[in-house]
């Protein structure tokens, strides 16, 4: 069975530190979401992207946080710098075009700001 | 504004006994409803969904759920629990003009032998 594919699983970091997390899609689906999940709490949508361009980037602090899906696949979300309070699950989805509404979750990137 | 509450943090119920997690939501228009299930420290797997029809929807691992638009809720049962159903469980609502999803604080089901 097809899954959405992120890594790394955890990640421990200093505050003003850069870090990366990727994701790649279940293959076929042209739309991707970053979600952000703190402890205690349900995802919050950061960036949507549909094929390699941004749809929805509302919540998306971009002082520090940048999205890209350079060639419609796959995904990178940075934070530079990164900050205590950033320490959540970083989850990623995707949906294929003629269900939309269906999300399928990959396992997330735990991340740890020291 | 599209909202979910999930009024219960934490329930726990015997491996066996029937499960009702409650889902209120708010948004004007008829809404599509899901159902998620996180197991520890992992990504969040949809459980049902409700787009429109039959109110009373069937998922995975026996669980079902029952779309009431007087009172805006959309409760997730089981009719007998087992132990592998602890997790946190998410309700989400989305729009039916956009693929965005909102969700709530999630419930922790806590499962006793």
């Amino acid at each position: 069975e097809a899954e959405v594919a992120q890594s790394p699983r955890y990640k421990i970091t200093e505050k003003s530190q850069a870090v990366a997390f990727w994701c790649d899609p279940i293959s076929g689906h042209a739309t991707l979401y970053w979600y952000r999940q703190i402890l205690g709490q349900g995802p919050e949508l950061l960036v949507q992207f549909q094929d390699e361009s941004v749809v929805d980037d509302s919540q998306l602090p971009k002082d520090r946080f940048s999205a890209e899906r350079l060639k419609g696949v796959d995904s990178t979300l940075k934070i530079q710098p990164a900050e205590l309070g950033d320490s959540a699950m970083y989850l990623c989805a995707s949906s294929p075009e003629l269900a939309k509404n269906i999300q399928y979750f990959g396992a997330g990137t735990r991340l740890s700001v020291l | 504004a599209q909202s979910v509450t999930q009024p219960d943090i934490h329930i726990t119920v015997s491996e066996g006994a029937s499960l009702e997690l409650r889902c209120n939501y708010s948004y004007g228009a008829t809404p599509y409803l899901f159902w998620y299930v996180q197991s520890p420290g992992q990504g969040l797997q949809l459980l049902l969904k409700y787009f429109s029809g039959d109110t009373l929807v069937q998922g995975i691992k026996g669980f079902e759920a029952e779309f009431k638009r007087s009172q805006s809720s959309f409760n997730l049962r089981k009719p007998s629990v087992h132990w592998s159903d602890a997790a946190e469980y998410f309700c989400a609502v989305g729009a039916g003009n956009t693929d965005k999803l909102i969700f709530g604080t999630g419930t922790r089901l806590q499962v006793f032998p």
